[in-house]
């Protein structure tokens, strides 16, 4: 597709239980990065990829969340122990390494943890 | 750490009024402004830099070092204009972990 794919748009579970997240980038773009919308809040930054390292993993909040990028293309951002705090929207975008600061973002995976 | 505040959480105007969206950050060095724009039922997208000094869709925005600012503005809204504005920060050069701030709901009304 020509746009970033995000899935599940939405996942319902229960606390304690693990989440898989995933997101599809544009084709070519080298740098993911994934985010976190709490509501009323704006985006906040998650963990930036650049090819298939994490390059800045600063935005994860404690060692329950983790991602990956395995082949430099898909990620998937992974919860363990979900928290009913955990509830929000994840964004994930992607971005040319030459046009730095040109995201384009998907729709989002709207999680809520019961 | 840096910061983006956006004051107004809504403004709500008429359609051919002056809009003006106000955005602070708090940084010492020297930051990339961006406004980022999401319209009803899309995905979030940029509208526009502050290196680019450009005009889109009659939106412009002025860096002001001095007050720390780089305020929204349009002379005329449209009633298309109705989305949510975020204004971001990215202080790294060569990639964009973009600092948002809480957004502010714009609602032109016919």
């Amino acid at each position: 597709g020509a746009g970033v794919s995000q899935t599940p748009s939405n996942k319902v579970t229960e606390k304690g239980k693990y989440v898989e997240l995933r997101c599809d980038p544009i084709s070519g773009h080298t740098a993911l990065y994934w985010y976190r919308q709490s509501l009323g809040q704006g985006p906040e930054f998650l963990i930036y990829f650049q090819g298939t390292g994490a390059a800045d993993d600063s935005g994860l909040p404690n060692d329950r969340f983790f991602a990956v990028r395995p082949e430099g293309s898909v990620s998937t951002l992974k919860i363990q122990r979900t928290e009913r705090g955990d509830s929000a929207v994840y964004l994930c975008a992607s971005s040319h390494y030459l046009l730095s600061g040109e995201l384009f973002f998907g729709e989002g995976s709207r999680l809520t943890v019961l | 750490a840096q910061r983006v505040t956006q004051p107004e959480k809504l403004l709500s105007v008429f359609k051919g009024a002056p809009v003006e969206l106000k955005c602070n950050y708090s940084y010492s060095g020297s930051p990339e402004l961006f406004w980022y724009v999401q319209y009803s039922r899309q995905r979030l997208q940029l509208l526009l830099r502050h290196i680019s000094r450009e005009s889109i869709k009659g939106f412009t925005a002025d860096l002001n070092k001095g007050e720390t600012s780089f305020h929204l503005k349009k002379p005329f809204a449209q009633e298309e204009d109705s989305a949510m504005y975020y204004c971001a920060l990215s202080v790294n050069s060569g990639y964009s972990t973009l600092t948002f701030g809480k957004g502010t709901m714009l609602l032109v009304s016919p």
